[in-house]
């Protein structure tokens, strides 16, 4: 089953922007959208954004998702040493009746 | 608060079979779509097998349909996961996952638990 497209490594200073990607298609981030994960090493997955742009709770306001036909991003402001982690993508994909998965960005906080 | 507690990893011969368990507590399990994913060491996540809230339907990954079996006992608030057939390259830490509803986390994974280790190894 094909995945969803995340470039695999994001590198940033202190207190920056980052923007991560995620491009699938009209199946999977076009029809129901796309949700954003965070992995600390050696911790589970921990939900940041799902259906496009709401938060769970307890999730910081630095960190908001959008989605745009196909791909979905996840902004995440004034980086902070604890940002540093795997994040990956997940979407529901209707013509596959399969969920997939991006392959994940290791983002760095320089 | 919601837990998830997997168990039943272990080394395994490839060709054999192991049962994962994943005992719930801290929501009402009957009511929600339950999941397994696995990470293979040093990899990104991928979806194995789902389940509905009442276990009506399943749904599969390409790699593992018809070797794996997803059920639930609503009874015992535990998911399953029947391995059978297994392979080299289903080594891999396999979790299971809870989808969120409407009120909160919907078509998302939004609690998991901390894995079981699974090593297919001759």
């Amino acid at each position: 089953q094909a995945g969803l497209t995340q470039p695999p490594s994001v590198s940033k200073g202190l207190r920056q922007t980052a923007t991560l990607t995620c491009t699938g298609n009209s199946n999977n981030v076009g029809d129901q959208g796309a949700a954003w994960l965070q992995q600390h090493q050696d911790h589970p997955p921990k939900l940041l954004s799902y259906r496009n742009n709401n938060r769970p709770s307890g999730i910081s306001e630095r960190f908001s998702a959008s989605r745009s036909r196909n791909t979905a991003s996840l902004t995440i402001t004034g980086l902070q040493p604890e940002d540093e982690a795997d994040y990956y993508c997940s979407a529901w994909d209707s013509s596959l009746s399969a969920w997939v998965f991006g392959g994940g960005t290791k983002l760095t906080v320089l | 608060q919601v837990q998830l507690v997997e168990s039943g990893g272990g080394v395994v011969q490839p060709g054999r079979s192991l049962r994962l368990s994943c005992a719930a507590s801290g929501f009402t399990f009957s009511a929600y779509h339950l999941h397994w994913v696995r990470q293979a060491p040093g990899k990104g996540l991928e979806w194995v097998a789902s389940t509905s809230y009442d276990g009506s339907d399943e749904f599969y990954a390409d790699s593992v349909k018809g070797r794996f079996t997803i059920s639930r006992d609503n009874s015992k608030n535990t998911l399953y996961l029947q391995m059978n057939s297994l392979r080299i390259e289903d080594t891999a830490v396999y979790s299971c996952a809870r989808e969120g509803d409407d009120a909160a986390g919907a078509n998302a994974f939004d609690s998991w638990g901390q894995g079981t280790l699974v090593t297919v190894s001759s």
